[in-house]
């Protein structure tokens, strides 16, 4: 069965510090994952995706299929970091495409 | 070019009220879904539609309808509300299924945030 997996409900860390965001999945199919991100009092968006190997916002993030991990890291958190992150997996079964999410992280920057 | 868009953004319904969450899209996008966000829980899929007439149950189905009349709108439809469907409950499109990378973003309305007493 589909999965995705975030172990941290909760993540603080210092400004300037490096974060991890924890991601794992579970798919029989070629994974498709992304991050999405909720700022306070804005609607969910894209972060980024593992497709396009981008960095966004200082954020990268590798697919590690061997690990089955989806893991978001940034060398040095701003305060403006501060959301709600979703790790998303794409799925495709019966030529249908569903997008299953994570539990979340509340991600916290201390000044 | 307006995105996504829900209403109401704040419903407060007693226990066996019936309503309906309207969600909304202008970008002519196949894929709509709803979601509901609870604490600890992430989001789960409650129904989802892959185009015009096409609606399919997600995850936590039960106690939802929903209908898919034209490709803009997806309304979605508690029957008898209960107060374990207090949540926050997002609408989302997407293109149809393809190659290209763009085709697979979402875009989320902002939001219903739904209390049941």
């Amino acid at each position: 069965a589909q999965r995705v997996t975030q172990p941290e409900k909760l993540l603080s860390v210092f400004k300037g510090a490096p974060v991890e965001l924890k991601c794992n999945y579970s798919y029989s199919g070629s994974p498709e994952l992304f991050w999405y991100v909720q700022y306070s009092r804005q609607r969910l968006q894209l972060l980024l995706r593992h497709i396009s190997r981008e960095s966004i916002k200082g954020f990268t993030a590798d697919l590690n299929k061997g690990e089955t991990s989806f893991h978001l890291k940034k060398p040095f958190a701003q305060e403006e970091d501060s959301a709600m992150y979703y790790c998303a997996l794409l799925t495709v079964y019966q030529g249908a495409q569903k997008l299953v999410f994570g539990q979340g992280t509340r991600l916290t920057i201390n000044p | 070019n307006a995105g996504v868009t829900q209403t109401p953004k704040f419903q407060v319904l007693k226990t066996g009220q019936s309503m309906t969450l309207q969600c909304a899209q202008d970008m002519n996008h196949e894929y709509m879904s709803w979601y509901r966000q609870d604490p600890g829980m992430g989001l789960r899929l409650i129904h989802y539609s892959v185009g015009a007439g096409i609606t399919d149950q997600g995850e936590v189905p039960n106690g939802y309808n929903v209908s898919r009349s034209t490709t803009e709108d997806f309304p979605l439809r508690l029957l008898s509300a209960a107060p374990s469907q207090t949540s926050v409950y997002f609408c989302a499109s997407r293109r149809g299924l393809g190659d290209r990378m763009e085709n697979t973003e979402a875009f989320f309305g902002q939001g219903t945030r739904l209390t049941v007493v």
